[in-house]
C-alpha cells in the first residue's frame, strides 16, 4: 500500500520568513495530494491540493509543488504569520482507492513573533 | 452550517467496557471515514463507508466496528476497548471522488483514554 513520509516533524520560523515542508510517497499510482492544517483542538482542514497533471499550484501565501518523477511534493508558506502556527499534514490518494487518504506523520509549525 | 459532529468530545473509560462514538454530517455526503491520530503517525484510517450499508476496513481496523444504517450517521464502536486504543479519533465525510471533489471534511475529534 501507499506510504507517505513527511519532514521535518517540527519547524520553528521567525514571523515573515518562509516555511517549507516536504513529503515523499511510494505508490506511483497516487494522483491527488492534499495538504491539511490542524489547529489546536480542531480537526484537520484542507488548505490546498494538487493533482498529478499539475506541477505547481499557488493560493495567496501558500503554494504546493509536485515532482512525479521523484515522487515528492512540498508545501511552501511565504511571509509567515503567527496564525500559521499549527500542525500540517500531507496526504496522497488515488482514484482507484476510492477516497482513501494516506497521511504523512505531520509537521508542527511554530511562527515566532 | 455545514459540519461534521462527533460525540463525545472527551471520554475516559476502562478496559473492556463497550463504547460508541457517534458521527453525523449534514452535507449529504456519500463517503464517511474514521481515523485515529497518534503522535508521529499522522492519521490512520480505521474504517470507511462509500454509502448506506457499504462499509470496509481501512489500515487499522482491529478492535473496531462501524455501521452505516443512515446516510448522515457513521458510529464507531469499540466492543472491548484496550489501552492501546487510547488515541484521538476523527470522523470525516466527503462526496464520492467524482468530478474532482476529493475534499474531506473532518469533525472536531474525540479524545479517548482507556485505563
Amino acid at each position: 500500500g501507499e506510504n507517505v513520509e513527511q519532514h521535518p516533524s517540527t519547524l520553528s520560523v521567525q514571523e515573515g520568513d518562509s516555511a517549507v515542508i516536504k513529503c515523499t510517497y511510494s505508490d506511483s499510482a497516487s494522483n491527488y495530494f492534499p495538504w491539511y492544517k490542524q489547529e489546536l483542538g480542531k480537526g484537520p482542514q484542507l488548505i490546498i491540493d494538487i493533482r498529478s497533471n499539475v506541477g505547481e499550484k499557488k493560493d495567496q501565501r501558500i503554494a504546493v509543488t509536485l515532482n512525479k518523477t521523484a515522487k515528492h511534493f512540498s508545501l511552501h508558506i511565504t511571509e509567515t504569520q503567527p496564525e500559521d502556527s499549527a500542525v500540517y499534514f500531507c496526504a496522497a490518494s488515488q482514484r482507484a482507492a476510492g477516497n482513501k487518504l494516506t497521511f504523512g506523520g505531520g509537521t508542527r509549525v511554530l511562527v515566532k513573533p | 452550517e455545514a459540519q461534521v459532529t462527533q460525540n463525545p468530545r472527551y471520554l475516559i473509560t476502562v478496559t473492556g467496557k463497550k463504547l460508541t462514538v457517534t458521527c453525523s454530517q449534514n452535507m449529504n455526503h456519500e463517503y464517511m471515514s474514521w481515523y485515529r491520530q497518534d503522535p508521529g503517525l499522522g492519521l490512520r484510517q480505521i474504517y470507511y463507508s462509500m454509502n448506506v450499508e457499504v462499509t470496509d476496513k481501512g489500515d487499522v481496523p482491529e478492535g473496531y466496528k462501524v455501521s452505516r444504517k443512515e446516510k448522515r450517521n457513521f458510529p464507531l464502536i469499540l466492543e472491548s476497548p484496550s489501552p492501546n486504543q487510547t488515541s484521538l479519533y476523527f470522523c470525516a465525510s466527503s462526496p464520492l471522488p467524482t468530478a474532482g471533489r476529493n475534499e474531506q471534511f473532518f469533525g472536531p475529534g474525540t479524545r479517548l483514554t482507556v485505563l
